[in-house]
């Protein structure tokens, strides 16, 4: 089994501030760990995902992710905010089969970016 | 590549009718996936298939909801019939051998 926990629903933070978006995971196997954003009215795009290998991954428009095994946490991180970057933000969790196999999403974490 | 590509992407209909959403997966990938996206319930994974075949239609809330994939190219999701509850958007996803899953962009379906 398989579960994700995203803490805080609602994240604001200035325009040009750290962006940090938790997610907690829980798997009883080697995770597949991704991060997806949804604008408004659209569909979810990844971001970034970790597979094997390097516990650091970036992904587009300027987000990173830390894979820490020991606190089971993939957070999502951005060093400035830009308004842009105003959306809702999902990280998911898949069993790490080799194949493409079920996502679990956690519940999302919606950003807002203030002037 | 066009990316993954679902119709309608608006669909109003009146409670009792059947509403069939139609997805078409990025070419060569194996794996389709349906979700449904609802404030309440968050996205939820109602089935997916693999070379056309369903692996785990376990997230199928009732038997109004059926889906078909008759070719590597389209896959449907059919409610029949509809009701209220049903109100969500509804999201295709295809993945290939390096897992990652691409999202269509959704059906927002209105059931009044």
């Amino acid at each position: 089994a398989q579960s994700v926990t995203q803490l805080g629903s609602h994240v604001s933070v200035s325009e040009g501030a750290l962006v940090l978006l938790r997610c907690n995971y829980s798997s009883s196997v080697p995770p597949y760990l991704f991060w997806y954003v949804q604008y408004p009215n659209q569909g979810l795009q990844l971001l970034l995902k970790y597979t094997t290998g390097a516990t650091l991954v970036k992904g587009i428009n300027g987000f990173e992710a830390e894979f820490k095994k020991s606190e089971t946490s993939f957070h999502l991180t951005k060093p400035s905010a830009h308004m842009s970057d105003a959306a809702e933000y999902f990280c998911a969790v898949s069993q790490n089969t080799g194949t493409a196999s079920k996502l679990t999403f956690g519940t999302g974490t919606r950003l807002q970016v203030t002037l | 590549d066009a990316g993954v590509i679902q119709s309608p992407r608006h669909e109003v209909t009146e409670m009792g009718q059947e509403v069939t959403l139609r997805c078409k997966p990025i070419s060569g990938h194996d794996y389709l996936f349906w979700y449904r996206q609802t404030m309440m319930r968050g996205l939820e994974l109602l089935i997916y298939f693999n070379n056309n075949v369903p692996i785990d239609d376990s997230g199928m809330p009732e038997d109004r909801f059926s889906a078909k994939m008759p070719n590597a190219s389209f896959s449907t999701l059919k409610i029949q019939p509809s009701e209220p509850r049903d109100s969500a958007v509804y999201f295709c996803a295809s993945a290939g051998f390096q897992e990652t899953q691409y999202f269509g962009p959704g059906t927002r379906l209105l059931v009044l």
